[in-house]
C-alpha cells in the first residue's frame, strides 16, 4: 500500500510568491495535519483537517492556508512568501482525529525562498 | 522550560552498544510518540504509547505515566539506526485535535 505522498518533493521561490503543496493520505485516512520544520528545529503544528473541515490551527499568520478535497487529499497554501518561510513541509495523516489514531508522516516537500 | 525535553541532545556510540534516549513531560498526555527522522527529512513513526510498553523488532519503548517519562531502547544498534529521533506528545482528550508538542530530537550516530 501506497504511503502518505507529497508533492512536489522540493520547490524553489523568490520572496513574495505563493506556493501550493500538496499532500494524499494513506488510503482510508480521513485526518491530515500539516508541519513545518524549520532546519535545526523541531516540526510545528501548522494545520488539521478532518472530514474536510479545519480542526485545528496552530500559530501560524493568515499567509496560511490550507483546505482538504473530497477524496481527503489536502493542500497547503502559502502567500507572500518570506525568507522564514524557508522550511521542510510535513504531511501526516490518520484514519480520524484523536487518540489512538497514530499518525503517519510524508517524505515532506523542502521549501526554499530566496 | 520546553514542555517536552529529551535527552541526551547528541549521542555517539559504537555499533552493537544498547541505547537509550530519554523523553520527559510537563503536560497531561493522552498519547505519546517516538519517531524517526533520516537525513533528508522524511519522518517514521516508530511508536504511539499511552501506557507501558512496546517492542519492534530491536527497539523498545516505555513510558511511565506518573512520572511523565518515557525511553526509546535500542539493542544491538547499527550504523543504519543513525537517524534523529524524536518524542511528541499529544496533549488533551480523546476529541481533541492531534496537535502534537514536539521535542527537539536527539542525533544519534552510531560508528561502525
Amino acid at each position: 500500500d501506497a504511503g502518505v505522498t507529497q508533492s512536489p518533493t522540493h520547490l524553489i521561490k523568490t520572496r513574495g510568491q505563493q506556493v501550493t503543496l500538496r499532500c494524499s493520505p494513506i488510503s482510508g485516512h480521513k485526518s491530515v495535519s500539516w508541519y513545518q520544520q524549520v532546519l535545526g528545529q523541531g516540526p510545528q503544528f501548522i494545520f488539521q483537517y478532518y472530514e474536510k473541515e479545519e480542526r485545528g490551527r496552530g500559530n501560524f499568520p493568515d499567509r496560511f492556508s490550507a483546505r482538504q478535497f473530497p477524496n481527503y487529499s489536502s493542500e497547503l497554501n502559502v502567500n507572500a512568501l518570506l525568507l522564514g518561510d524557508s522550511a521542510l513541509y510535513l504531511c501526516a495523516s490518520s484514519f480520524a482525529q484523536g487518540s489512538p489514531y497514530e499518525q503517519y508522516f510524508g517524505p515532506g516537500t523542502r521549501l526554499t525562498v530566496t | 522550560k520546553n514542555e517536552v525535553e529529551q535527552s541526551p541532545q547528541n549521542l555517539t556510540a559504537q555499533e552493537g552498544e544498547f541505547i537509550t534516549i530519554n523523553c520527559s513531560y510537563s503536560v497531561g498526555i493522552s498519547a505519546l510518540h517516538w519517531l524517526q527522522q533520516h537525513p533528508g527529512g522524511g519522518i517514521v513513526s516508530l511508536f504511539m504509547l499511552s501506557s507501558g510498553k512496546k517492542k519492534h523488532g530491536r527497539l523498545i519503548a516505555t513510558i511511565n505515566i506518573q512520572e511523565k517519562h518515557s525511553s526509546l531502547h535500542i539493542t544491538a544498534s547499527h550504523p543504519r539506526d543513525s537517524a534523529v529521533y524524536i518524542c511528541a506528545v499529544r496533549r488533551g482528550h480523546m476529541d481533541s485535535n492531534y496537535q502534537l508538542i514536539w521535542g527537539a530530537g536527539t542525533k544519534l550516530i552510531i560508528k561502525p
